[in-house]
């Protein structure tokens, strides 16, 4: 069964750098999402990206997140500069069009120190 | 601000039991309902949706939805301890393009 993947699984970095978080979403999805997960807290919507721009996004996603689908099937999430509350799991989810199910990748787990 | 609250337990309940969850969302305009299970570090994985008042059985599952009182619950039948994880209520509100907004997730503990 086609399945959404996430790359790296664990990612450590110092506060400031700028980070990149890989997902191949499920391959004839339309729609794809970035979601995070600070530990112990509620899972909260980051971004939705469909037809080549971003569709909607949170107050979270700030200037210093960015999106892209370099490709057909890459989407990344692109954290310029750090800081140590972005330290968080973060997740990718795609869905197909005509549906409303949101498939969710195993996640990255961002440590920022 | 559109919110989802769930209790966050624990939730105990005997191995062969019934686990009732229950979750209430403030945005009426909501049309879509999601029962996520969640184990520690990993990521939601879906169990069942719900879109129409009334029950919804899928196996062990079955989700009830209300919508006039803004109630959804999952029972799970013949609870086992691979059960025991964290669930996620997740809701589709009104306007936007199909974000999920979750609840904090109610805790459940199934014991042998």
């Amino acid at each position: 069964e086609p399945e959404v993947t996430q790359t790296p699984s664990h990612q450590v970095t110092q506060m400031g750098q700028e980070v990149i978080l890989r997902c191949v979403p499920i391959s004839n999805h339309l729609y794809f999402y970035w979601y995070r997960q600070i530990l112990g807290q509620k899972v909260e919507f980051l971004v939705s990206f469909y037809n080549n721009e971003i569709s909607e996004k949170s107050e979270i996603f700030d200037d210093q997140f960015s999106v892209e689908r370099p490709d057909g099937s890459n989407f990344t999430l692109k954290i310029r500069s750090t800081k140590l509350e972005d330290s968080a799991m973060y997740f990718c989810a795609s869905k197909p069009g005509g549906k409303e199910t949101q498939y969710f990748g195993p996640g990255t787990r961002l440590l920022v120190l | 601000q559109k919110e989802v609250e769930q209790n966050s337990g624990p939730l105990s309940v005997p191995e062969g039991a019934i686990a009732s969850l229950n979750c209430t969302y403030s945005d009426r305009g909501s049309q879509s309902f999601f029962w996520y299970r969640q184990y520690s570090g990993k990521s939601p994985e879906l169990i069942m949706f719900i879109y129409s008042n009334g029950d919804k059985e899928d196996g062990r599952f079955t989700a009830q939805l209300n919508k006039a009182s803004q109630y959804v619950s999952l029972l799970i039948r013949d609870s086992q301890p691979s059960d025991s994880a964290t669930y996620l209520c997740a809701v589709i509100g009104s306007g936007g393009y199909n974000k999920l907004i979750f609840g904090a997730g109610t805790r459940l503990a199934v014991h042998p």
